[in-house]
């Protein structure tokens, strides 16, 4: 069964990078049929789509964000990564990592990684 | 790109139905049929339970449905239980270099 988990710290200082990595368990990255995405969650707030990868190396990010991510991917250790550069509190958010199927939807979810933005 | 639009709550007794809309453009919903639901329940991660408008994964429940009618997409919940008590949110495949849109989320109160 196809699992991801999300890691990193979940507390980063204001103007600082936000680094996040999420393991994928029990099958491949390598997948032709499938992106692998970053969504987030303010507090009391909605879902936002941040964006999603390739396994070979295609990216496509949130408008809004474009400007201050990266999405990498290590096919060889089954992991992806986000990094969001310039942090402010705005980006304090439960971070969720996700299988997302190429014509749209994610159907397999981590379960959340809460990352606050305070000095 | 704005978010799709839902209502922000809904409610129901026990054993009613419920609808739930989400709202986009043709450049989204109404381009494709590729809108998806999700229920999250409260400190969860959302659970997929609807996907390309109507199509339900393995293990949810035959009381989810979907539909679609021009830019608009529906979520129907038939039979109420407390447990569905929950936020729903929609999302669509979208045109462009983007490639999902959320809605902006609805909380359904199981009275």
């Amino acid at each position: 069964q196809l699992q991801l988990q999300e890691s990193g710290p979940g507390l980063v200082k204001p103007s600082e990078t936000l680094s996040l990595t999420c393991t994928v368990s029990g099958g491949s990255i390598s997948s032709t049929n499938y992106y692998w995405g970053w969504i987030r969650q303010p507090p009391g707030k909605g879902l936002e789509w941040i964006g999603s990868m390739f396994y070979t190396g295609n990216t496509y990010y949130n408008p809004s964000l474009k400007s201050r991510i990266t999405i990498s991917i290590a096919t060889s250790k089954n992991q992806f990564s986000l990094e969001l550069t310039s942090v402010t509190a705005a980006d304090t958010a439960v971070y969720y990592c996700a299988r997302h199927r190429r014509l749209g939807g994610m159907d397999v979810w981590g379960k959340g990684t809460t990352v606050t933005v305070s000095s | 790109q704005s978010a799709l639009t839902q209502p922000a709550s809904v409610s129901g007794s026990p054993g009613q139905s419920i609808t739930i809309s989400c709202t986009g453009t043709s450049g989204d919903v109404g381009g494709y049929d590729y809108v998806s639901w999700y229920q999250q329940h409260p400190g969860k991660a959302p659970k997929l339970i609807i996907s390309d408008v109507i199509n339900r994964p393995s293990g949810v429940s035959n009381r989810f449905s979907g539909s679609k009618s021009g830019n608009t997409a529906s979520l129907t919940i038939s039979g109420l239980q407390p447990e569905d008590e929950a936020d729903y949110y929609c999302s669509s495949y979208t045109s462009g270099s983007s490639l999902e849109i959320f809605g902006g989320g609805t909380k359904l109160t199981v009275l």
